[in-house]
């Protein structure tokens, strides 16, 4: 089984300054992770995917986050907000056993202000 | 880029009434799937379609809900009786395959139950 926290409900920044939403995932199989984004009214849009390949993983819109098997984590970063980053994010596992179902965190809600 | 579209953005049903929720999965794809999200809660699976049959269902998925593929391009869920419980946003996903393959969402459909 699989399961993820995402250990802020709510982020609040200044444009220009760094984004850190954090993850924490449980899986009983080297799992494959993903962040999604979902703008109000709007499907949810990949950001980025970690598969076991580099554990530094890059994505769309300046969005990056780090694999740490040790820590289980699965943070999402950015260096510098900018106000179109405001909206809501999920981290998401991928188990690997079954046919493709994901497991979604709680989400955390991005507020970026000027 | 390729999309899912889903029809209706949003459908008020009166309870006890049938409801079909009705996805266009990229066309190359080969899975397909269908989640919910109850308002101020996760995104939970509900089930995922492979060669024409479910490939993966959740405890929420009971003998209210089924899945078709009616044609090569359409992929319905439909909910017999609907419940005041029912009413979410349902989303509809496809991927290429399983493993390490993301899965593309449509915008949505809001079910509001009456």
């Amino acid at each position: 089984a699989q399961s993820v926290t995402q250990l802020d409900s709510h982020v609040s920044v200044s444009e220009g300054t760094p984004v850190l939403l954090r993850c924490n995932y449980s899986s009983s199989y080297s799992p494959s992770l993903f962040w999604y984004v979902q703008h109000p009214n709007k499907g949810l849009q990949l950001l980025l995917k970690y598969t076991s390949a580099a554990t530094l993983v890059k994505g769309i819109n300046g969005f990056e986050a780090e694999f740490k098997k040790s820590e289980t984590s699965f943070h999402l970063t950015k260096p510098s907000a900018h106000m179109s980053d405001a909206a809501e994010y999920f981290c998401v596992v991928h188990g690997g056993t079954s046919y493709g179902k994901l497991t979604f965190g709680q989400g955390t809600i991005l507020t970026v202000h000027p | 880029e390729p999309e899912v579209t889903q029809t209706p953005s949003h459908q008020v049903t009166q309870m006890g009434q049938e409801v079909i929720l009705r996805c266009v999965p990229i066309s190359n794809h080969l899975y397909f799937y269908w989640y919910r999200q109850i308002l101020g809660q996760k995104v939970e699976f509900l089930v995922s379609f492979y060669n024409n049959e479910i490939s993966e269902k959740s405890e929420i998925f009971d003998d209210q809900f089924s899945v078709e593929r009616p044609d090569g391009s359409n992929f319905t869920l439909k909910i017999r009786s609907t419940k005041l419980e029912d009413s979410a946003m349902y989303f509809c996903a496809s991927s290429e395959l399983t493993d390490n393959q993301p899965q593309h969402f449509g915008d949505g459909t809001r079910l509001s139950i009456l």
